[in-house]
């Protein structure tokens, strides 16, 4: 079947926008991880969903981060009042929860902030 | 706190030759290990993985990794380089028990020279 698809590939935007980035994840798989590539800081996680546990929000950078996950599929990572730093390729992963779980990662979404 | 580090950010062999490419980690824990591949413009690709089963893991496209718990090292080879190999390569670490994410090696750039 399909991968993981993410959207839009690239945005571009304005200091101080907000922006939504979106992930469907591989049918059947529960889990779903948001992570961000960046230059300076490497590859690092953001959040994880399982089912209906309560995500683990652990690598989110700030408040202005937020992502939910709508019926267990569906996620958007929402990043609020956007800052160069911000500026990263948010990479979205999904799994079946079996032991030990291989990862799919989708093409990743490039967000340029100016 | 698990970590993860890639000895080398650049690595440049010549086609035909050995590709080795580090991977030392820190775990409190005993891990699951990965080796992830990133061509540029996509997501990653899951080369190879050691589960707590056989410590010499076979992958695609040629590549192996053995994991040394001595060593805490999980070192990726390949006995001849080709041209397509030329990626980024990322080791990664996770737990087996409880969190889930992924912690990511700063990566190694691989480059073949023909």
């Amino acid at each position: 079947g399909a991968g993981v698809s993410q959207s839009p590939s690239n945005k571009v935007t304005e200091k101080g926008k907000d922006v939504e980035l979106r992930c469907d994840p591989i049918s059947g798989h529960t889990a779903l991880y948001w992570y961000r590539q960046s230059l300076g800081q490497g590859l690092e996680f953001l959040i994880y969903f399982q089912g209906n546990s309560a995500p683990d929000k652990s690598g989110l950078p700030s408040d202005r981060f937020s992502a939910e996950r709508t019926g267990g599929s569906v996620s958007t990572l929402t990043i609020q009042r956007t800052q160069q730093e911000d500026s990263a390729v948010y990479l979205c992963a999904s799994s079946l929860v079996v032991t030990p779980g291989e990862q799919f990662f989708g093409p990743g979404t490039r967000l340029t902030v100016l | 706190a698990q970590s993860v580090t890639q000895l080398g950010s650049h690595v440049s062999v010549s086609e035909g030759a050995l590709v080795l490419l580090r991977c030392n980690y820190s775990s409190s824990v005993p891990p699951y290990l990965f080796w992830y591949v990133q061509y540029p413009n996509q997501g990653l690709q899951l080369l190879l993985k050691y589960t707590s089963a056989a410590t010499l893991v076979k992958g695609i496209n040629g590549f192996e990794a053995e994991f040394k718990k001595s060593e805490t090292s999980f070192h990726l080879t390949k006995p001849s380089a080709h041209m397509s190999d030329a990626a980024e390569y990322f080791c990664a670490v996770r737990q087996i028990q409880g969190a889930q994410k992924l912690v990511f090696g700063q990566g190694t750039r691989l480059t073949i020279n023909p």
